[in-house]
């Protein structure tokens, strides 16, 4: 069975910094990769998801986020946060057989500091 | 299009009570989820429906939790009864296909139990 790390529980960067959030994965064969984000009393938004092909995958917001199969890792990436990128952010992982539900990380809280 | 709908946003009810939670999916998405999310933590899968079909109820707590999806359509998901460990966010999901597209979420229902 697949399952994720998150292993930074929070996070605070200053407006203006950049910013990289951590996953990695287990999982046997090739994964999809998600990255999700959770502002208070919100569902979940998808931010960028990674099938195949390139590696770097750009999403919304100005997130982008690089699959590393030699380092099972999937990390979020943004040059420079607003103060509005404050939110929880979830990493997911999935599988091709089709049927398989997403597994999520528990999360990373992103504070955002003048 | 329109996005995941799901009602009520809270509830609070006392331990032993029942609750029931409605789920209308993106229209023509054949796969549905319920996920359990509780403070601090990423999503739980509960259950995942194709079309009117339990796929996955592996971690769903049967013996108070159920769900359905009668028509292949919306979904509730019932709890009875409560215990105060079910206290957390209740988000439904949908996707087409399963697998290999994001999982589309509502803004989830929070549930107080005390």
């Amino acid at each position: 069975a697949q399952s994720v790390t998150q292993p930074d529980i929070h996070i605070t960067v200053s407006e203006g910094a950049s910013l990289e959030l951590r996953c990695n994965y287990s999982y046997g064969a090739t994964p999809y990769l998600f990255w999700y984000v959770q502002s208070p009393g919100q569902g979940l938004q998808l931010l960028l998801k990674y099938f195949s092909g390139d590696t770097l995958v750009q999403g919304i917001k100005g997130f982008e986020a690089e699959f590393k199969r030699s380092q099972s890792s999937f990390n979020l990436r943004k040059p420079s946060v607003h103060w509005s990128d404050a939110a929880e952010y979830f990493c997911a992982v999935g599988t091709h057989s089709g049927n398989t539900p997403l597994v999520f990380g528990k999360g990373t809280r992103l504070s955002v500091i003048a | 299009e329109a996005g995941v709908a799901q009602s009520p946003r809270y509830k609070i009810i006392e331990k032993r009570q029942s609750v029931a939670f409605w789920c209308n999916p993106i229209s023509g998405h054949a796969t549905l989820y319920w996920y359990q999310q509780i403070l601090g933590q990423g999503p739980k899968l509960l259950i995942q429906f194709q079309n009117n079909g339990v796929v996955d109820d592996s971690q769903l707590p049967k013996d108070r939790f159920s769900a359905e999806r009668l028509k292949g359509v919306d979904s509730t998901l019932k709890i009875q009864p409560a215990k105060l460990e079910d206290s957390a966010v209740y988000l439904c999901a949908s996707s087409h296909p399963p697998g290999e597209s994001p999982l589309h979420f509502g803004n989830g229902t929070r549930l107080t139990v005390t």
